[in-house]
């Protein structure tokens, strides 16, 4: 079974300061994509980035960087010099090809101006 | 371009009274599917659809019954409303399976009394 665990569930932090929100997940395939989506208060989900699991390389884009570690099955999102306009819910989530996307609990970011 | 909308955008039911909600995408997309997400559990699959004319059962299925006659609408039905189907639901769409990125409409909040 494929699982991804969001341990924090709330997580404050004042303006400019970095986040760190953890995503470990579970899977007992090979092949395997790592998502990020963001929830910004409007509700709608939107895509931040994929993963997939022969591709260990962390990423940046712009204040974003995403650490992927195989051997800790962990895909972790930091946010560096956060804005107030970072506030939302991220959810991590795990697609192994049983066309399901298993999503986290979601972290909610709040930043405080 | 409207990618992926969602109609009602909110509604309130009765307990025992059935509706449809109505996704459409404007995308080609093959892949649709319908999510609820209830407080601190993340988004859960409900049903999906891998292309015009077929369905499948996601993760929480029970309850709700859809159909997809166009490629471009995936309707979500309730036949009986319960409370404990009150949540918001969405429907996401995708080019091909999974491991690409899902477009989300922006929910249709339900309220069952």
């Amino acid at each position: 079974a494929q699982k991804v665990t969001q341990a924090q569930t709330e997580i404050s932090v004042v303006e400019k300061e970095d986040v760190t929100l953890d995503c470990v997940y579970e899977t007992r395939d090979t092949t395997y994509y790592l998502f990020w989506y963001k929830q910004p208060p409007s509700g709608e989900l939107v895509f931040l980035i994929r993963r997939n699991s022969f591709d260990e390389q962390n990423e940046i884009s712009g204040r974003y960087s995403w650490n992927f570690q195989k051997s800790t099955s962990s895909f972790n999102f930091t946010i560096t010099a956060s804005q107030v306009v970072d506030s939302a819910v991220y959810f991590c989530a795990l697609f192994n090809g049983n066309n399901r996307l298993a999503f986290g609990k979601g972290n909610q970011v709040v930043v405080i101006p | 371009n409207a990618g992926v909308t969602q109609t009602p955008k909110f509604r309130v039911l009765k307990t025992g009274q059935s509706m449809t909600l109505l996704c459409a995408q404007d995308m080609n997309h093959e892949y649709m599917y319908w999510y609820r997400q209830d407080p601190g559990m993340g988004l859960r699959l409900i049903h999906y659809s891998v292309g015009e004319g077929t369905t499948a059962k996601g993760e929480v299925p029970d309850g709700y019954n859809v159909s997809r006659l166009k490629k471009q609408n995936f309707l979500l039905g309730l036949e009986s409303a319960a409370p404990s189907q009150t949540s918001v639901y969405f429907c996401a769409s995708s080019r091909l399976a999974g491991a690409n990125e899902q477009y989300f409409g922006p929910g249709t909040r339900l309220t069952v009394t």
